[in-house]
């Protein structure tokens, strides 16, 4: 099946300071994925949808600029959550958009990174 | 607008005590509908997608049956490691971000 990895798993940082997290599709090639975050004990809320070599589309309310997206091959996409703030502390999941055998779209998820803002 | 509502939101089961999560939705145009199970701080592992009404899909002690208006996803004989919360989406033919519903949070005791 389709795999995708995430890196870090979990990172503590300061106030103020960046932090970049990577999403792979490792053994396919994902022209689409996706960024979500997740509160403790909620559904999944989409942040963006990232293409291959184009900009990112952010869903109503996400800051664009707060929340950098590159996603520069078709394997590897990257969310940096510039200055973050203890708000910005979640649960940040990835996705991969792949073709099943019958040609319907199915998204594979990476393991999630935790993001903790002191 | 798709939408998507799972029921129960939580559900707690002794181990060997079958039961069914429901996940009701309207769409226009259903191009898939998935299962997905999340595990605490994991990301959600992909299940099964459904296509038609009438189809239904097994996996271990799991079968997902699907309607025009809802599907199923029955636990037969659970054990303690099917504990996880059980996410439903839907893929329609307006676009190729799925909607997902909030989830069912299911506990099996031993």
């Amino acid at each position: 099946g389709a795999v995708v990895s995430q890196h870090p798993s979990r990172v503590i940082c300061k106030s103020g300071t960046s932090v970049k997290i990577e999403c792979r599709s490792l053994d396919f090639q994902a022209t689409t994925m996706f960024w979500y975050r997740q509160f403790p004990k909620q559904s999944l809320m989409l942040m963006a949808t990232s293409n291959e070599g184009s900009k990112a589309t952010y869903e109503q309310g996400v800051e664009k600029d707060k929340f950098l997206i590159n996603h520069a091959s078709l394997t590897l996409s990257t969310l940096t959550v510039t200055s973050a703030h203890p708000e910005d502390s979640s649960f940040y999941i990835c996705s991969a958009r792949a073709l099943d055998s019958i040609g319907t779209d199915t998204q594979y998820f990476g393991p999630g990174t935790r993001l903790t803002v002191l | 607008e798709d939408q998507v509502t799972q029921s129960p939101e939580a559900l707690r089961l002794q181990e060997g005590e079958s039961s069914s999560l429901n996940c009701s939705y309207t769409v226009s145009g259903l191009r898939g509908l998935f299962w997905y199970r999340q595990d605490p701080g994991k990301g959600p592992e992909f299940l099964f997608t459904l296509y038609s009404a009438g189809e239904e899909k097994e996996k271990e002690r799991l079968k997902a049956t699907l309607t025009k208006k809802e599907s199923f996803l029955h636990i037969t004989a659970p054990k303690p490691e099917d504990s996880a919360t059980y996410l439903c989406a839907v893929g329609s033919g307006g676009s190729y971000i799925p909607t997902f519903g909030r989830g069912t949070s299911l506990i099996v005791h031993p």
